[in-house]
């Protein structure tokens, strides 16, 4: 069985700074997907950023970036030039290759971006 | 619409009685898939659908829960007998292809579920 593990339930960051959230992970398998979501208090899921298992290097979207460790099985999420905009909570999730799709999260994540 | 659609926003029902939520994908979108969500814990899988097919149900907690998709496009989730334990936001996706996996699910804003 796979799980994601979030350490820390709460964080926060002055405006401008640089943050960064941890996700560990157990699993078996060698063919996997990460991924790190966003759900502010609208609910909605908002994908942020994503890894394939596969590729030695880390994703970067913009001001987001990954920092993964397979052998560790460590993947952390660091949001640079933090905005209000990014208060929301966090979710780590995982998603073995071709077994239907479906994500493993982990407990989350709740940031606080503060002016 | 654009996104993934889901309704009721809220659902309130007492102890005992069946509730349905409704998730209307991304048109087009092959996969669709229900997690639940419990107050302040991350979302957990309940199951899966490739087009009408249920190919996942291994998350589902009890016979109570009851998902279908009969066209292939919109899904409802049923609860009979609902219980407190079964409040929760209930969070539909969908992704543009099956197994493969590679395509991001999108979801929706979710259905909360209080049961008194």
């Amino acid at each position: 069985a796979q799980t994601v593990t979030q350490s820390q339930p709460e964080m926060s960051v002055q405006e401008a700074e640089t943050v960064t959230l941890s996700c560990t992970y157990d699993t078996s398998e060698n063919n996997y997907y990460l991924f790190w979501y966003k759900q502010p208090p609208s609910r909605q899921m908002i994908l942020v950023i994503r890894q394939e298992a596969y590729k030695q290097q880390n994703a970067t979207e913009n001001r987001f970036s990954v920092n993964f460790q397979k052998a560790a099985k460590s993947f952390s999420l660091k949001i640079s030039d933090s905005q209000l905009g990014d208060t929301a909570m966090y979710f780590c999730a995982f998603m073995v290759y071709n077994q239907g799709g479906k994500l493993i999260f982990g407990q989350g994540t709740e940031l606080s971006v503060k002016p | 619409g654009a996104g993934v659609s889901q309704s009721p926003r809220y659902k309130v029902a007492k102890r005992g009685q069946d509730v349905a939520l409704r998730c209307d994908p991304i048109s087009g979108h092959v996969s669709l898939f229900w997690y639940q969500q419990a107050l302040g814990q991350g979302p957990e899988f309940l199951t899966y659908f490739q087009n009408e097919a249920q190919l996942d149900k291994s998350g589902l907690p009890s016979d109570r829960f009851f998902a279908e998709r009969p066209e292939g496009s919109v899904s409802t989730l049923k609860i009979q007998r609902t219980q407190q334990e079964d409040s929760a936001v209930y969070l539909c996706a969908s992704s543009l292809v099956g197994i493969s996996s590679n395509q991001p699910q999108h979801f929706g804003d979710g259905t909360r579920l209080s049961i008194l």
